[in-house]
């Protein structure tokens, strides 16, 4: 059965710092895929990235960049320099896809407050 | 509107009553998901609609949830007798196809449900 783990519930961290929220996946297919969403005090989630297990690159976005290990079944989340409007809730989540996509399961989140 | 909307935002309701959830996806998206978050936690699946059929409704926690799509675009998740333990934020999603090979969903606001 699939499941993502967040470990970490809340991270604290001053403007411009750096900071990683870890994401750690189960799941038996070899086809999958990854997300990150955001959800800010509005609660609507925004879409920040979505991998596939065959890509196992590192991506960046502007300060956002993720590091994908299928070796520890990890898919970590660093802002870079981050700011104040980075404030939300981040989930991590899953699609399995060996007998056709599965409806993402998330993770439990993990909420980041930037303090200025 | 060009974003997933929902109805109503908020909603409080008595033990027992019944309810309806409804959502309006982006025009021309032929995916809608519900998910239910509760304080705390991540989204948790509960039924996707592929056109006007369910085509995963395992997420649903017992018989006193039914949703509906009758035309292929709104949607109505309804709720008989509803207990405390109903109360959460119903999110709605949509996508244009099945969400791990487009990518990414859309997420409405969510409406949140308060059974007293």
């Amino acid at each position: 059965a699939q499941k993502v783990t967040q470990a970490q519930t809340e991270i604290s961290v001053v403007e411009k710092e750096d900071v990683t929220l870890d994401c750690v996946y189960e799941t038996r297919d070899t086809t999958y895929y990854l997300f990150w969403y955001k959800q800010p005090p509005s609660g609507e989630l925004v879409f920040l990235i979505r991998r596939n297990s065959f890509d196992e690159q590192n991506e960046i976005s502007g300060r956002y960049s993720w590091n994908f290990q299928k070796s520890t079944s990890s898919f970590n989340f660093t802002i870079t320099a981050s700011q104040v409007v980075d404030s939300a809730v981040y989930f991590c989540a899953l699609s399995e896809a060996d007998s056709g996509n599965t409806p993402l399961v998330f993770g439990k989140g993990t909420r980041l407050s930037v303090i200025a | 509107g060009a974003g997933v909307s929902q109805t109503p935002s908020n909603k409080v309701t008595e033990k027992g009553k019944y309810v309806e959830l409804r959502c309006d996806p982006i025009s021309g998206h032929t995916a809608l998901y519900w998910y239910r978050q509760s304080l705390g936690q991540g989204p948790e699946f509960l039924i996707y609609f592929q056109g006007t059929g369910a085509a995963d409704d395992s997420g649903l926690p017992n018989d006193r949830f039914f949703a509906v799509r009758p035309e292929g675009s709104v949607s109505t998740l309804k709720i008989q007798r509803t207990e405390r333990g109903d109360s959460a934020v119903y999110l709605c999603a949509s996508s244009q196809r099945l969400a791990g090979v487009s990518g990414e969903l859309f997420f409405g606001e969510g409406s949140r449900l308060t059974v007293l």
